[in-house]
């Protein structure tokens, strides 16, 4: 079946403006997460959403970030006001439900760069 | 809060040679899950392996096993009869019952022929 899919897989923005990014989890799957993975960094944990309850916003790193998942399937994570900083890939992972116990499946990133 | 901890940034290995990559982890949680994720050039994160905390037994997979030691918080991962396919960035994630997964900075494995 299909698995996890993003888009764009490139994204080169102005530094100031906002961008979109989409995650298509597999089909199911009650549980989504969003990451991010700066240049040779691990995977900072950002936000996830479990069915429809309030989402764990906590690794958010300010309030330029925000994310939204509709209908439980598609999520988009939008950055506005882009900074340079904010250049890196974003990962997104879908699981059955929530916790360590179900595996995460991931996408193949979001590649963002802030000129 | 926990953390994962990977202390070596990279390794290198001969082809059909062993090699273990470390991870310590802290936590004060009881039950949780650690895992070991390749990374390689394409991005895509893929699960090599995972253990339950409250099995005693370490994990295998194929080529793939860990070392859990519980009570040091350690969780490595040995490759054995390595091949130029394992050549990738592998990273050690924690995560408890319930919650969202934390990850390691990853090690960078090289394979040499």
């Amino acid at each position: 079946g299909a698995g996890v899919s993003q888009s764009p897989s490139n994204k080169v923005t102005e530094k100031g403006k906002d961008v979109e990014l989409r995650c298509d989890p597999i089909s199911g799957h009650t549980a989504l997460y969003w990451y991010r993975q700066s240049l040779g960094q691990g995977l900072e944990f950002l936000i996830y959403f479990q069915g429809n309850s309030a989402p764990d916003k906590s690794g958010l790193p300010s309030d330029r970030f925000s994310a939204e998942r509709t209908g439980g399937s598609v999520s988009t994570l939008t950055i506005q006001r882009t900074q340079q900083e904010d250049s890196a890939v974003y990962l997104c992972a879908s699981s059955w439900k929530s916790g360590g116990a179900y595996e995460q499946y991931f996408g193949p990133g979001t590649r963002l760069t802030v000129t | 809060a926990q953390t994962v901890t990977q202390s070596q940034p990279e390794m290198s290995v001969q082809e059909a040679e062993t090699v273990t990559l470390s991870c310590t982890y802290d936590t004060s949680e009881s039950d949780y899950y650690l895992f070991w994720y390749k990374q390689p050039p394409s991005r895509q994160m893929i699960l090599v392996i995972r253990q339950e905390a409250y099995k005693q037994q370490n994990a295998t997979e194929n080529r793939f096993s860990v070392n859990f030691q519980k009570a040091a918080k350690s969780f490595s991962l040995k490759i054995s009869d390595s091949q130029l396919g394992d050549a990738a960035m592998y990273f050690c994630a924690y995560a408890a019952s319930n919650n969202d997964m934390r990850f390691g900075a990853g090690t960078r494995l090289t394979v040499k022929p």
